[in-house]
C-alpha cells in the first residue's frame, strides 16, 4: 500500500516569496490533514479536510496560508508572502472517514516538506 | 483548553535499560491519547493509542502506555532499549472522545537516544 506523498521534500526561499506544497493521500482516505511542525515543537494543525470540503480551519493563518482539495483527493497548501517564522516542517497526514468503523483513530503522515524561509 | 506536557526534551539510556517517556495532559473531558514516533526526516508513526477502554496499551515495538486518570498522566515505557528506538517520540491528545481523530495537540516531543 503506498504511503502519503509530498512535495518538494524541500525548500528555501527569501521572505515575502511564495511557496505550495502538494499532497497525496493514501488512496482511499477521506480525511486530509495539514500540520506545521516548527523546529523543537510538536505538529501543530492547521487544516482538516473531509472530501473536498473544509472541516476545520481555525488554526490556519488565513492572510497568508491558504489550502485547497479541489477534488477530494490530493492537496495544496500555500504561502504567500513567507514570513522567516514560517521555517516548518508541513505534514501532511490522512486517515479513513471519521465516524466509520474502518476508522481506528490512526493518523497516517507523509515524510514533510521542509520548508526554510531566508 | 487540552494540553499535553513531556517531561523531558532529551531522554538518554543504555540497550537495554528501561525506557520510560513521561507525558502528562489536561483535557476536559475524557480524552483520546496517543503516542506517535517520528525517525529523522521521516513521518510521524503511530506507536500506540488509548481509547478509553483498557489503561494499560501495548503498542508496536514492545512498547506500552498506562493511562492513569488520577495523575493526568499517560506515559511510556519499553522494557529493553534497543538501538533501533533511538528518534523522537511524541504524545498527543484529543479531547473529542474520538468524534474527530485528526484534531490532536501534540507535546513537545522527547528525542530518546541509546548508547551501545
Amino acid at each position: 500500500e503506498a504511503g502519503v506523498a509530498q512535495s518538494p521534500r524541500y525548500k528555501i526561499i527569501e521572505k515575502r516569496q511564495s511557496v505550495a506544497f502538494w499532497c497525496n493521500p493514501i488512496s482511499g482516505h477521506a480525511t486530509l490533514y495539514w500540520y506545521q511542525q516548527i523546529l523543537g515543537q510538536g505538529p501543530k494543525l492547521l487544516i482538516q479536510f473531509q472530501n473536498n470540503g473544509v472541516v476545520d480551519d481555525s488554526q490556519l493563518p488565513k492572510d497568508r496560508f491558504s489550502a485547497e482539495r479541489l477534488k477530494g483527493v490530493d492537496s495544496t497548501l500555500k504561502i504567500q508572502p513567507a514570513k522567516l517564522e514560517d521555517s516548518a516542517v508541513y505534514l501532511c497526514a490522512s486517515s479513513w472517514p471519521e465516524g466509520e468503523r474502518v476508522n481506528t483513530g490512526e493518523l497516517f503522515f507523509g515524510e514533510g516538506s521542509r520548508l526554510t524561509v531566508l | 483548553a487540552q494540553s499535553v506536557t513531556q517531561l523531558g526534551s532529551h531522554v538518554s539510556v543504555s540497550e537495554g535499560a528501561l525506557v520510560l517517556l513521561r507525558c502528562n495532559y489536561s483535557s476536559s473531558v475524557p480524552p483520546y491519547l496517543f503516542w506517535y514516533v517520528q525517525y529523522p526526516n521521516q513521518g510521524l508513526q503511530l506507536l500506540l493509542k488509548y481509547t478509553s477502554a483498557a489503561t494499560l496499551v501495548k503498542g508496536i515495538n514492545g512498547f506500552e502506555a498506562e493511562f492513569k486518570k488520577s495523575e493526568t498522566s499517560f506515559h511510556l515505557t519499553k522494557p529493553s532499549a534497543h538501538m533501533s528506538d533511538a528518534a523522537e517520540y511524541f504524545c498527543a491528545v484529543n479531547p473529542f472522545g474520538g468524534t474527530s481523530y485528526g484534531k490532536l495537540t501534540f507535546g513537545q516531543g522527547t528525542i530518546l537516544t541509546v548508547h551501545p
